[in-house]
């Protein structure tokens, strides 16, 4: 069974600084992976995705992730945070068959001036 | 980039009434989509896989009879909540799969609706 683990509900970070959402997955087989940023009153919003290739991932706003397999984790990251990253981030896998996607529990990321 | 068209995006509704939820993809084919449920402070709950011209694929808990899909076309997937009761109170999010080959493929959400059993 496939399932993500975002072992923090929340992250604070000050604007400036470099920030980290931690995301650690379970699958059998190859891994897909995903990032997906909700923000307040609007729906969920792709980030980025590990498919195959380079470890690390460059997605939309700067944002970048590590697949690490030997860690089984893929963290979110961003060099410098700013104030308009405050938002839900969403990890989540893919299972083998490419039809259904299962999300972890969101990491509520606040960013102070 | 590809959107995804939800409505209503907020619904109260008396106890006993049914309620039906639409989802559009405006700029792509979805031969999927998918019904989310999302409880406060909670993830995303996956309830059914919808297929364009088959039955929806149900998640294991999830009732079929009280949580009707429906995908018409290749654009529309629509979910009715029969009978609505106020456990049934939450956030329903639906996605569409836009898939370009194997390695291309991305999900697109709807905004959300909000349902409000009284």
């Amino acid at each position: 069974a496939q399932s993500v683990a975002q072992p923090e509900d929340q992250v604070n970070v000050a604007e400036g600084n470099p920030l980290t959402v931690k995301c650690t997955y379970s699958v059998s087989g190859n891994p897909y992976l995903f990032w997906y940023v909700q923000y307040p009153n609007r729906g969920l919003q792709f980030l980025l995705k590990y498919i195959t290739g380079d470890n690390l991932v460059k997605g939309s706003y700067g944002f970048e992730a590590e697949f690490n397999k030997s860690q089984t984790s893929f963290h979110l990251k961003k060099p410098s945070a700013l104030v308009s990253d405050s938002a839900l981030y969403f990890c989540a896998v893919r299972d083998e068959d490419f039809n259904k996607f299962y999300f972890g529990s969101g990491t509520k990321l606040n960013v102070k001036p | 980039g590809a959107v995804v068209s939800q409505h209503p995006s907020w619904v109260i509704c008396k106890s006993g009434t049914s309620v039906k939820i639409e989802c559009r993809s405006l700029d792509f084919q979805a031969t999927t989509m998918f019904w989310y449920r999302q409880f406060p402070k909670q993830s995303l709950m996956l309830m059914a896989t919808s297929n364009e011209g088959s039955k929806a694929t149900y998640e294991q808990g999830v009732e079929k009879d009280k949580f009707l899909i429906n995908h018409a076309s290749l654009t529309l997937s629509t979910l009715t909540v029969t009978s609505a009761h106020p456990e049934d109170s939450s956030f329903y999010i639906c996605s569409a799969r836009e898939r370009q080959g194997l390695l291309n493929e991305k999900l697109f959400f709807g905004s959300g609706t909000q349902l409000s059993v009284l």
